[in-house]
Protein backbone atom coordinates (compact mmCIF):
# COMPACT_ATOMS: atom_id res chain seq x y z
CA UNK A 1 0.00 0.00 0.00
CA UNK A 2 1.68 3.27 -0.89
CA UNK A 3 1.03 6.02 1.51
CA UNK A 4 2.58 9.52 1.35
CA UNK A 5 2.30 12.57 3.71
CA UNK A 6 3.18 16.10 3.90
CA UNK A 7 5.13 18.04 6.82
CA UNK A 8 6.52 21.83 7.64
CA UNK A 9 5.43 24.91 8.38
CA UNK A 10 1.57 26.30 8.39
CA UNK A 11 2.15 29.36 8.80
CA UNK A 12 4.92 31.53 7.08
CA UNK A 13 5.65 35.27 6.90
CA UNK A 14 5.60 37.52 3.22
CA UNK A 15 9.00 36.96 1.73
CA UNK A 16 9.90 33.87 3.45
CA UNK A 17 10.95 30.09 2.07
CA UNK A 18 8.47 27.78 2.44
CA UNK A 19 10.41 23.84 2.98
CA UNK A 20 7.99 21.25 2.90
CA UNK A 21 8.64 17.41 3.11
CA UNK A 22 6.38 14.47 1.51
CA UNK A 23 7.65 11.39 3.04
CA UNK A 24 6.21 8.28 1.47
CA UNK A 25 6.33 4.47 2.11
CA UNK A 26 5.48 1.82 -0.41
CA UNK A 27 7.84 2.58 -2.77
CA UNK A 28 10.90 3.40 -3.86
CA UNK A 29 12.94 5.39 -6.02
CA UNK A 30 15.75 2.55 -6.60
CA UNK A 31 14.05 0.39 -7.14
CA UNK A 32 10.79 1.46 -8.99
CA UNK A 33 10.44 3.63 -11.42
CA UNK A 34 8.15 6.23 -10.33
CA UNK A 35 7.56 10.19 -9.46
CA UNK A 36 6.37 11.94 -6.72
CA UNK A 37 4.36 15.72 -7.51
CA UNK A 38 3.24 18.69 -5.68
CA UNK A 39 0.11 20.15 -6.67
CA UNK A 40 -1.53 22.77 -4.42
CA UNK A 41 -5.18 24.17 -3.67
CA UNK A 42 -6.01 27.96 -2.95
CA UNK A 43 -8.87 27.54 -0.50
CA UNK A 44 -12.29 27.46 -2.48
CA UNK A 45 -10.33 27.31 -6.02
CA UNK A 46 -9.15 24.75 -8.20
CA UNK A 47 -5.64 22.47 -8.01
CA UNK A 48 -2.51 23.64 -9.58
CA UNK A 49 0.45 21.60 -10.13
CA UNK A 50 3.97 22.91 -9.40
CA UNK A 51 6.35 20.48 -9.54
CA UNK A 52 7.21 16.88 -10.12
CA UNK A 53 10.81 14.52 -9.68
CA UNK A 54 11.29 11.18 -11.17
CA UNK A 55 13.12 8.04 -9.63
CA UNK A 56 16.15 9.52 -11.95
CA UNK A 57 16.46 12.62 -11.10
CA UNK A 58 14.27 14.37 -13.84
CA UNK A 59 13.12 17.23 -12.64
CA UNK A 60 9.99 19.03 -14.01
CA UNK A 61 8.02 22.34 -12.98
CA UNK A 62 5.39 24.54 -13.70
CA UNK A 63 6.25 27.35 -15.56
CA UNK A 64 4.62 29.94 -14.01
CA UNK A 65 6.40 29.10 -10.90
CA UNK A 66 9.74 27.53 -12.16
CA UNK A 67 11.92 30.76 -11.05
CA UNK A 68 10.48 30.42 -7.41
CA UNK A 69 10.39 26.33 -6.55
CA UNK A 70 12.57 23.91 -6.04
CA UNK A 71 12.14 19.82 -5.76
CA UNK A 72 14.28 17.22 -4.78
CA UNK A 73 14.67 13.73 -2.88
CA UNK A 74 16.40 12.02 -0.50
CA UNK A 75 16.12 8.48 -1.89
CA UNK A 76 17.48 6.71 1.02
CA UNK A 77 14.59 8.57 3.57
CA UNK A 78 11.69 8.05 1.40
CA UNK A 79 11.54 12.40 1.53
CA UNK A 80 10.88 14.68 -1.71
CA UNK A 81 11.39 18.16 -0.72
CA UNK A 82 9.85 21.35 -2.07
CA UNK A 83 11.23 24.54 -1.63
CA UNK A 84 9.05 27.65 -2.55
CA UNK A 85 10.75 30.94 -2.17
CA UNK A 86 9.67 34.84 -1.72
CA UNK A 87 6.17 33.44 -0.26
CA UNK A 88 3.31 35.60 -0.59
CA UNK A 89 -0.10 35.77 0.80
CA UNK A 90 -1.52 34.67 -2.36
CA UNK A 91 0.55 30.85 -1.85
CA UNK A 92 -1.94 30.36 0.95
CA UNK A 93 -3.13 26.83 -0.35
CA UNK A 94 -3.57 23.47 0.79
CA UNK A 95 -0.30 21.47 -0.65
CA UNK A 96 -0.01 17.87 -1.50
CA UNK A 97 2.43 15.25 -2.53
CA UNK A 98 0.97 12.79 -4.72
CA UNK A 99 2.39 9.46 -6.25
CA UNK A 100 2.67 9.24 -10.22
CA UNK A 101 3.44 5.86 -12.30
CA UNK A 102 5.54 6.38 -14.33
CA UNK A 103 5.37 4.24 -18.15
CA UNK A 104 7.14 5.66 -21.27
CA UNK A 105 5.79 9.26 -20.07
CA UNK A 106 4.13 11.16 -17.60
CA UNK A 107 1.20 9.94 -16.08
CA UNK A 108 -1.59 10.54 -13.44
CA UNK A 109 -1.49 11.45 -9.87
CA UNK A 110 -2.27 8.41 -7.25
CA UNK A 111 -2.31 8.43 -4.72
CA UNK A 112 -2.60 11.92 -2.90
CA UNK A 113 -1.35 12.96 0.83
CA UNK A 114 -3.76 14.21 3.05
CA UNK A 115 -2.12 17.73 2.50
CA UNK A 116 -0.88 20.80 4.77
CA UNK A 117 -2.71 23.91 4.99
CA UNK A 118 -0.16 26.53 4.68
CA UNK A 119 -1.25 30.28 5.28
CA UNK A 120 1.34 33.06 4.35
CA UNK A 121 0.51 35.80 6.69
CA UNK A 122 2.57 39.04 8.16
CA UNK B 1 0.31 25.25 -21.92
CA UNK B 2 -2.83 23.03 -22.58
CA UNK B 3 -6.06 24.78 -20.76
CA UNK B 4 -8.29 22.34 -19.66
CA UNK B 5 -12.04 23.74 -19.56
CA UNK B 6 -14.60 21.72 -17.35
CA UNK B 7 -18.62 22.53 -17.46
CA UNK B 8 -20.85 23.25 -16.14
CA UNK B 9 -19.34 24.79 -13.24
CA UNK B 10 -21.75 23.43 -11.29
CA UNK B 11 -24.56 20.61 -11.81
CA UNK B 12 -27.71 20.08 -9.41
CA UNK B 13 -28.74 16.37 -9.33
CA UNK B 14 -31.22 14.37 -7.05
CA UNK B 15 -30.21 11.06 -6.38
CA UNK B 16 -30.07 8.42 -8.87
CA UNK B 17 -30.22 10.85 -11.78
CA UNK B 18 -27.51 10.03 -14.40
CA UNK B 19 -24.64 12.84 -14.45
CA UNK B 20 -22.14 13.73 -17.44
CA UNK B 21 -19.82 16.17 -17.25
CA UNK B 22 -17.65 17.52 -19.87
CA UNK B 23 -14.01 18.70 -20.32
CA UNK B 24 -12.58 20.10 -23.11
CA UNK B 25 -8.67 20.13 -23.91
CA UNK B 26 -6.98 23.71 -25.77
CA UNK B 27 -4.77 21.30 -27.78
CA UNK B 28 -5.41 17.12 -28.48
CA UNK B 29 -4.20 15.41 -25.33
CA UNK B 30 -4.56 11.15 -27.01
CA UNK B 31 -6.46 9.45 -24.10
CA UNK B 32 -3.84 10.76 -21.81
CA UNK B 33 -6.61 12.27 -19.47
CA UNK B 34 -7.51 11.71 -15.76
CA UNK B 35 -10.86 12.15 -13.83
CA UNK B 36 -10.31 12.71 -9.94
CA UNK B 37 -13.22 13.43 -7.30
CA UNK B 38 -12.66 15.54 -3.98
CA UNK B 39 -14.96 15.53 -1.24
CA UNK B 40 -14.78 18.73 1.26
CA UNK B 41 -11.72 18.67 3.40
CA UNK B 42 -10.30 15.82 1.55
CA UNK B 43 -7.42 14.94 -0.84
CA UNK B 44 -8.34 14.23 -4.46
CA UNK B 45 -9.13 10.82 -5.23
CA UNK B 46 -8.35 9.18 -9.00
CA UNK B 47 -11.10 8.03 -10.61
CA UNK B 48 -10.39 7.72 -14.31
CA UNK B 49 -6.99 7.01 -15.85
CA UNK B 50 -6.23 6.85 -20.14
CA UNK B 51 -9.32 8.61 -20.56
CA UNK B 52 -11.65 5.79 -19.90
CA UNK B 53 -9.76 2.84 -17.52
CA UNK B 54 -11.47 2.39 -14.12
CA UNK B 55 -8.93 2.94 -11.34
CA UNK B 56 -8.92 0.17 -8.28
CA UNK B 57 -11.78 0.04 -6.31
CA UNK B 58 -13.88 2.64 -8.10
CA UNK B 59 -17.66 1.62 -8.62
CA UNK B 60 -18.50 0.64 -12.56
CA UNK B 61 -21.28 3.61 -12.29
CA UNK B 62 -18.77 5.89 -13.05
CA UNK B 63 -17.33 5.53 -16.54
CA UNK B 64 -15.21 8.03 -18.49
CA UNK B 65 -15.01 8.42 -22.63
CA UNK B 66 -13.28 10.74 -24.93
CA UNK B 67 -9.95 11.49 -26.82
CA UNK B 68 -8.48 14.67 -28.49
CA UNK B 69 -10.35 17.34 -26.95
CA UNK B 70 -13.49 16.25 -25.97
CA UNK B 71 -14.17 14.48 -22.92
CA UNK B 72 -16.98 12.99 -20.53
CA UNK B 73 -17.08 11.23 -16.81
CA UNK B 74 -20.44 10.00 -16.34
CA UNK B 75 -22.04 9.02 -13.09
CA UNK B 76 -24.91 6.09 -14.19
CA UNK B 77 -26.89 6.48 -11.31
CA UNK B 78 -26.00 8.99 -8.44
CA UNK B 79 -25.44 7.76 -5.06
CA UNK B 80 -25.30 10.24 -1.93
CA UNK B 81 -21.29 9.75 -2.14
CA UNK B 82 -21.15 10.94 -5.15
CA UNK B 83 -21.85 14.36 -4.52
CA UNK B 84 -18.31 16.33 -4.51
CA UNK B 85 -16.05 18.29 -7.13
CA UNK B 86 -14.78 16.76 -9.79
CA UNK B 87 -11.51 17.89 -11.60
CA UNK B 88 -10.02 16.76 -15.41
CA UNK B 89 -6.66 16.28 -15.69
CA UNK B 90 -4.32 16.23 -18.89
CA UNK B 91 -0.71 14.43 -18.67
CA UNK B 92 0.23 14.68 -22.57
CA UNK B 93 1.72 17.99 -23.41
CA UNK B 94 4.92 18.73 -21.26
CA UNK B 95 5.83 20.63 -19.59
CA UNK B 96 2.91 20.63 -17.29
CA UNK B 97 0.28 18.62 -15.93
CA UNK B 98 -2.88 20.75 -15.70
CA UNK B 99 -6.33 20.47 -14.21
CA UNK B 100 -9.38 22.28 -15.56
CA UNK B 101 -11.28 24.39 -12.63
CA UNK B 102 -13.70 21.45 -11.62
CA UNK B 103 -17.13 20.60 -11.98
CA UNK B 104 -19.21 20.54 -8.58
CA UNK B 105 -22.16 18.40 -7.90
CA UNK B 106 -24.61 18.91 -5.68
CA UNK B 107 -27.83 17.90 -4.55
CA UNK B 108 -30.95 19.23 -5.90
Amino acid sequence: QITLKESGPTLVKPTQTLTLTCTFSGFSFSTDKVGVAWIRQPPGKALEWLALIYWDDDKRYSPSLESRVTISKDTSKKEVVLTMTNMDPEDTATYYCAHSPYNFGPNWFDPWGQGILVTVSS
Amino acid sequence: ETVMTQFPATLSVSPGERVTLSCRASQSVSTHLAWYQQKPGQAPRLLIYGASTRATGIPARFSGSGSGTEFTLTISSLQSADFAVYYCQQYYNRPAWTFGQGTRVEIK
